[in-house]
């Protein structure tokens, strides 16, 4: 399994704070991805990034941000968290050779009171 | 927008049948096409993947890719309790080079002893 970890894995916080999730792989893998998983919803991207300082926008990227300033770490910020945003998120990445595939973290389970 | 498609289950077999879990996708230019296995709690893991029409058997899991039908299955041969999961059907987006998967909702799937 790629090396990769989430930080914090359990958080809970109050409607219009900001959150930051941490995602950090040991792979050197140049893509990295953010997911939000809900029941009814299955996985729905959030965020990518396909190298440092490159980013872009998944389907629900609407009151999520991200950086990448270093290979191995990929931040995902909620700017002022809504209860909406109550979610299991979990950090991908993906190596360069073709047939490759995407290794997911461990998951961070975030609630918003 | 790209879809995927699985039959929501949940899907109750009991042990030693096999397991019969399908895919329909609708980006007709995909090549590439992956089954996750989730433990409830737990993050995807990948357990099968296929480029090319036919079949492509691994110890008792064998997948099967019909890109003519947009059509992708997963059988599990000798089902055992310890296959209890949701399958995550994942067909890599056409189009561009940064890997991005659209996942179907998921399968539970039930071993019952």
């Amino acid at each position: 399994d790629a090396g990769i970890t989430q930080s914090p894995r359990h958080k809970v916080t109050e409607t219009g704070t900001p959150v930051t999730l941490r995602c950090h792989q040991t792979e050197n893998h140049r893509y990295m991805y953010w997911y939000r998983q809900d029941p009814g919803h299955g996985l729905r991207l959030i965020h990518y990034s396909y190298g440092v300082k490159d980013t872009d926008k998944g389907e629900v990227s609407d009151g999520y941000s991200v950086s990448r300033s270093k290979t191995e770490d990929f931040l995902l910020t909620l700017e002022s968290a809504t209860s909406s945003q109550t979610s299991v998120y979990f950090c991908a990445s993906h190596g360069t050779v073709s047939t490759d595939t995407q290794y997911f973290g461990p998951g961070t389970r975030l609630t918003v009171l | 927008q790209k879809e995927v498609e699985q039959n929501s289950g949940p899907l109750s077999v009991p042990e030693g049948a096999i397991a019969s879990l399908n895919c329909t996708y609708s980006d007709r230019g995909s090549q590439s096409f992956f089954w996750y296995r989730q433990y409830s709690g737990k993050s995807p893991e990948l357990i099968m993947s296929i480029y090319s029409n036919g079949d492509k058997e691994d110890g008792r899991f064998t997948a099967q890719l019909n890109k003519a039908s947009q059509y992708v299955s997963l059988l599990i041969r000798d089902s055992q309790p310890s296959d209890s999961a949701t399958y995550l059907c994942a067909v890599e987006n056409s189009g561009g080079s940064n890997y991005k998967l659209t996942f179907g909702k998921g399968t539970l799937l039930t071993v019952n002893p």
